[in-house]
C-alpha cells in the first residue's frame, strides 16, 4: 500500500493562477479530507468527502474547489490563488468509524507559495 | 465553531525527563482523543487514542489521559529520547466526523 500520496510537494504560484493539488489513497477508504497547516494555528479543515460524489465544506472553505468522482482521488482547486493561500496543505484519509477508531492517515504534504 | 486549546505551544526537556501536554476541549459531543505527531517535513502521524468511556491508556512511554467531566485530555511521554522531538497535536472528534485539531505543541528533546 502506498496509503495516501500528495502531487507536488512544493509549488509557486503568482496571485490570480490556479491549480489543482492532487491526492489519491489506495486504503478504500471512504472519508477524505484537505486541510491547510499554518504556523501556530495547527490544522485547519478545508473541505471534506464521506464517500464518492459527496464532498461538504469545512472550517475554511472560501477559496478551494473540490470533487470526489472516485473513492481513490481527492483533488483540490484553487480558482485565483490569493497570497493568504500560502501554506502547507495535507490530504487525509481516515477509517471507517466500524473499524474502532477513526485514524486518520496524512499525505506528505504539499508547500504552496502565492507571491 | 468549537474549538480544541492546547498547551504549552513550545516545550524543552532533558533526554529522559518526562514531558506533558494539555488539552481542552469544548464540544460535549466529543467522543474520541487521537494525538498526532508530525516530524519534520512529514504529514501527522497517529501515535496514541483515547475514547470517552476510558479513562486513561497507555502504549510503552507514552500515555494519554481523559477528563471528561472537566473536558482535559493530557498526553505524557516518559523518559524522552531525542527522536520524540516533533510537534504533537490533539486533536477533539465526535461521531459525525466533525474534528478539531489543538494549534500544537513543539517538544524538543535535548541530549
Amino acid at each position: 500500500n502506498a496509503g495516501v500520496t500528495q502531487t507536488p510537494k512544493f509549488q509557486v504560484l503568482k496571485t490570480g493562477q490556479s491549480m489543482t493539488l492532487q491526492c489519491a489513497q489506495d486504503m478504500n477508504h471512504e472519508y477524505m479530507s484537505w486541510y491547510r497547516q499554518d504556523p501556530g494555528m495547527g490544522l485547519r479543515l478545508i473541505h471534506y468527502s464521506v464517500g464518492a460524489g459527496i464532498t461538504d465544506q469545512g472550517e475554511v472553505p472560501n477559496g478551494y474547489n473540490v470533487s470526489r468522482s472516485t473513492t481513490e482521488d481527492f483533488p483540490l482547486r484553487l480558482l485565483s490563488a490569493a497570497p493568504s493561500q500560502t501554506s502547507v496543505y495535507f490530504c487525509a484519509s481516515t477509517t471507517p468509524r466500524l473499524a474502532g477508531n477513526n485514524e486518520q492517515f496524512f499525505g506528505p504534504g504539499t508547500r504552496l507559495t502565492v507571491l | 465553531g468549537e474549538n480544541v486549546e492546547q498547551h504549552p505551544s513550545t516545550l524543552s526537556v532533558q533526554e529522559g525527563d518526562s514531558a506533558v501536554i494539555k488539552c481542552t476541549y469544548s464540544d460535549s459531543a466529543s467522543n474520541y482523543f487521537p494525538w498526532y505527531k508530525q516530524e519534520l517535513g512529514k504529514g501527522p502521524q497517529l501515535i496514541i487514542d483515547i475514547r470517552s468511556n476510558v479513562g486513561e491508556k497507555k502504549d510503552q512511554r507514552i500515555a494519554v489521559t481523559l477528563n471528561k467531566t472537566a473536558k482535559h485530555f493530557s498526553l505524557h511521554i516518559t523518559e524522552t529520547q531525542p527522536e520524540d522531538s516533533a510537534v504533537y497535536f490533539c486533536v477533539s472528534h465526535d461521531d459525525n466526523n466533525d474534528m478539531r485539531f489543538g494549534a500544537g505543541t513543539r517538544l524538543t528533546v535535548k541530549p
